[in-house]
């Protein structure tokens, strides 16, 4: 069965800074990974994807992720934060084209001014 | 493009009542996903529908839980019986065939009291 693990719960940066949000998978072959972003009261925005390829995506909003095979892991980037991008941030798995997506917790993103 | 849209946003209900949600896909898509949000925690997976036809369920989805998509267009679920477990933001999402990239609506959130 598929998984995802995002260790951070809650990270706080300052507006202009750098940041890493972290995701490690555990899926049996090659995954179809995805991060998504929930600001509050609101759905799921797409931020990027990764299905095969170039192993560094890049998303909407500035944000850039890399799909480490070795590592199972597929952080999220973004080399300078705005106080907006404050929300919560979800990694998640597929199996294929046509498959549920399994969701990590996500991590709680505040950008301090 | 209006993207997904679910009815309707709140819903707050009696234990014991029956309670029913629509989704409308975006337009020729033909892949739907229900998925549960609980405080703290991603969405998980509940029921998928390619067309008209449910591929499949979670066990979360209990014998109270009924999903249709009738015509391949819209999708209802309905909650028989509502507990206070019930609780939580039901989301909807489609996709079209060739990738797994999921479009989310708002969702709908219901407290049960």
């Amino acid at each position: 069965a598929q998984s995802v693990t995002q260790p951070d719960i809650h990270i706080t940066v300052s507006e202009g800074a750098s940041l890493e949000l972290r995701c490690n998978y555990s899926y049996g072959a090659t995954p179809y990974l995805f991060w998504y972003v929930q600001s509050p009261g609101q759905g799921l925005q797409l931020l990027l994807k990764y299905f095969s390829g170039d192993t560094l995506v890049q998303g909407i909003k500035g944000f850039e992720a890399e799909f480490k095979r070795s590592q199972s892991s597929f952080n999220l980037r973004k080399p300078s934060v705005h106080w907006s991008d404050a929300a919560e941030y979800f990694c998640a798995v597929g199996a294929g084209t046509a498959s549920k997506l399994t969701f990590g917790t996500g991590t709680r993103l505040q950008v301090t001014l | 493009d209006t993207g997904v849209s679910q009815d309707p946003r709140h819903k707050i209900t009696k234990r014991g009542q029956n309670v029913t949600f629509r989704c409308d896909p975006i337009s020729e898509h033909n892949r739907l996903y229900w998925y549960r949000q609980t405080l703290g925690q991603g969405p998980e997976f509940l029921t998928y529908f390619q067309n008209e036809a449910q591929l499949e369920k979670s066990r979360l989805l209990s014998d109270r839980f009924s999903a249709e998509r009738p015509k391949g267009s819209f999708s209802t679920l309905e909650i028989q019986r509502t507990e206070q477990g019930d609780s939580a933001m039901y989301l909807c999402a489609s996709s079209l065939g060739h990738n797994n990239e999921q479009f989310f609506g708002p969702g709908t959130r219901l407290t049960v009291l």
